[in-house]
Formats: C-alpha cells, structure tokens, sequence
C-alpha cells in the first residue's frame, strides 16, 4: 500500500516564528489534503491541492503539490498560539478503483508565546 | 451550511451494551466516512457509503455496524465492544468518493469499561 513519510514529527517554535513541514511518497497522488486537529476535535480542512506544481495560499498557511507528484509542504508564516496543534497530510491516488485517503502520522506543532 | 455534526460527543458504555452514532451533513455530499482515531495517531478508514451503499469495509470486526439511512445521515451501531475500541470515532463527507475533499465532524469520544 502507499505510505506517507511527514517530517518533522514534532516541532517547538517561537511565536512570530515561520514553520515548513513536508510530506513524501513512494507513489505518485492526485490530491493533496492538509488538516490540522484540535485536541478532542475533529481535523479541519485547512489546503486542498489538485495539480502538480500547484502553490496555494489560505491566510498565513501556503502549501505545494511537488511536481513529481510525490510530495507537498505546508508553511505557516508568522506563528501564533492558536497555531498549536496537530497537522495532517493526506493524499489520494485515483487509480485502480481506489479512492481513499492515506494519511502521514502527523506534525505535532508548539508554540512558545 | 458546511458542518458535520456528530452526537454524542462524549460515550461511556460497557461491554454488553448497545449504543449507536449518529453523523449528519447538509452539504448535499454522496459520500460518508467512518474513521476511528487512536491518540496520537492519523485517523483509520472503517467504512465508506457512497450514494447510502456501502463500498468499502476496512475489515472492521462485526461488532460494528454501520448504517446509511438517507443521504445526509450516517450510523454506527456498537455491539459487544472490546475496552481496545476505546477511540476517537469521527465522522466525515465528500462531494463523491472521486472527489475527495473530506470534510470532518468533531468526533465521538468513546471509552468501552
């Protein structure tokens, strides 16, 4: 099955601080998703990428689809607190009948006011 | 209205109970997902309903039983459950399984004494 490699695994920063996370593949994706999740909550769609090469932005977060289609990164400019928490990658190869998402195990995200 | 809700936030039940999830959209999405989430770990696909039929089944022990009312609504029958089912138990909807944009609701909390 596919797996996906999300580095780093866990990161402390100062507030104001930019932050860049990654995720990588052994197979190629047709979509890119990133989530960040509260404690007890749900993940909360933060990027969704369709194209390879595609760069998008939502406020202070930007993300990539990389041009192999093997990988994306998400930045988040300028941290603040309420950036705390967990970040997803999650991608999804329409092949062969298969649609679901694989997850990356997460970037566990701390910020020092 | 763009959420997903799920009732109840918070399950405490025994082993020889029975209790159901409930997970609700108004999104008009034709697709509904299952995932139960340990912590610290990425979610874990159990089912997917596409158009209120069950396609996928993640080798989820029978214990579990979904269910797929109408378009909007998605059920999670627990019977018999095992102290390790404890988990995040999360609910989420796609325009289609082909259009993978997965929206999550806030999860049940389930603990199983």
């Amino acid at each position: 099955g596919q797996q996906l490699n999300q580095s780093p695994q866990s990161m402390f920063i100062q507030e104001g601080e930019d932050v860049s996370m990654n995720c990588t593949s052994s197979s190629i994706f047709n979509t890119w998703l990133w989530y960040k999740q509260d404690p007890g909550e749900g993940p909360v769609l933060l990027i969704a990428l369709y194209k390879a090469g595609e760069l998008t932005s939502n406020g202070r977060l930007t993300a990539q689809f990389g041009i192999t289609r093997k990988d994306s990164f998400l930045n988040i400019s300028a941290s603040i607190p309420s950036d705390v928490g967990i970040y997803f990658c999650a991608g999804q190869y329409s092949g062969a009948g298969s649609y679901q998402l694989t997850f990356g195990k997460g970037t566990k995200l701390s910020v020092i006011p | 209205d763009t959420e997903v809700t799920q009732t109840p936030k918070h399950l405490v039940m025994g082993m020889t109970n029975k209790k159901s999830l409930k997970c609700e959209q108004h999104m008009g999405h034709r697709a509904m997902y299952w995932y139960k989430q340990k912590a610290k770990k990425p979610p874990e696909l159990m089912f997917v309903y596409s158009y209120e039929k069950l396609s996928i089944n993640e080798s989820v022990p029978s214990r579990f039983s979904p269910e797929c009312p109408n378009s909007s609504l998605l059920n999670l029958h627990l019977h018999a459950l095992q102290p390790e089912d404890s988990a995040l138990y999360l609910c989420a909807s796609s325009p289609r399984v082909t259009y993978n944009e997965q929206f999550f609701g806030p999860g049940t909390r389930l603990t199983v004494l």
